[in-house]
């Protein structure tokens, strides 16, 4: 099966400082990669994704890198603000009929005012 | 658009009691949904994916006969943890699916279930 593989597990970065994580996986047959951010006490929110037909992807502060030869993906978060204090999730999903999603074991990010 | 919900939102039941716990999609039909647990300060473990009219698919060593699921509708699941233990005490989230979007495996999750066993 699929294994993801997240790191680091947690992440300390002054207020304004770009905050990166990384993430590989197994599996290349899964073709979408989407990040989740988890807030204490609160469901997952799906924040950025990218498929596997595409590079790179941004919105706003927040950006991700796919290399598909490589299997790996990385989560970029620019001029970070206390907000995006938060637990981080990637996954993979295998792609077919049977959906499934595998996350990796969380980045908890904290960001220092 | 795309609110998934659960009750209850938190569960404190006795030893060898069975709990039901209701995942609901409010405004869309969910072809698929599935079932997590995780554990405080750990990722997201799948348990199974529950498919509206057929036997939920249970990942490997998750008792089926422990963790029933049942799919009755393309809004409803349900989870019910049957002879609940305190090693069963952990944080349940559903999520469900839905066609015909951009981004065909986008996954709306529920606010989550904390069952306690006592």
């Amino acid at each position: 099966g699929e294994n993801v593989e997240q790191h680091p597990s947690t992440l300390s970065v002054q207020e304004g400082d770009s905050a990166v994580i990384k993430c590989t996986y197994s599996d290349s047959a899964s073709n979408y990669f989407p990040w989740y951010k988890q807030e204490l006490g609160k469901r997952p929110q799906l924040i950025i994704d990218i498929r596997s037909n595409v590079g790179e992807k941004k919105d706003q502060r927040i950006a991700v890198t796919l290399n598909k030869t490589a299997k790996h993906f990385s989560l970029h978060i620019t001029e970070t603000q206390p907000e995006d204090s938060a637990v981080y999730f990637c996954a993979a999903c295998l792609s077919g009929g049977y959906q499934k999603v595998t996350f990796g074991i969380g980045t908890k990010l904290q960001v220092i005012p | 658009g795309a609110v998934v919900s659960q009750h209850p939102s938190w569960v404190i039941c006795k030893s060898g009691t069975s709990v039901k716990i209701e995942c609901r999609s409010l405004d869309f039909q969910a072809t698929t949904m599935f079932w997590y647990r995780q554990f405080p300060k750990q990722s997201l473990m799948l348990m199974a994916t529950s498919n509206e009219g057929s036997k939920a698919t249970y990942e490997q060593g998750v008792e089926k006969d422990k963790f029933l699921i049942n799919h009755a509708s393309l809004t409803l699941s349900t989870l019910t943890v049957t002879s609940a233990h305190p090693e069963d005490s952990s944080f349940y989230i559903c999520s469900a699916t839905r066609p015909g979007l951009a981004v065909a495996y986008e996954q709306y999750f529920g606010p989550g279930t904390r069952l306690t066993v006592t």
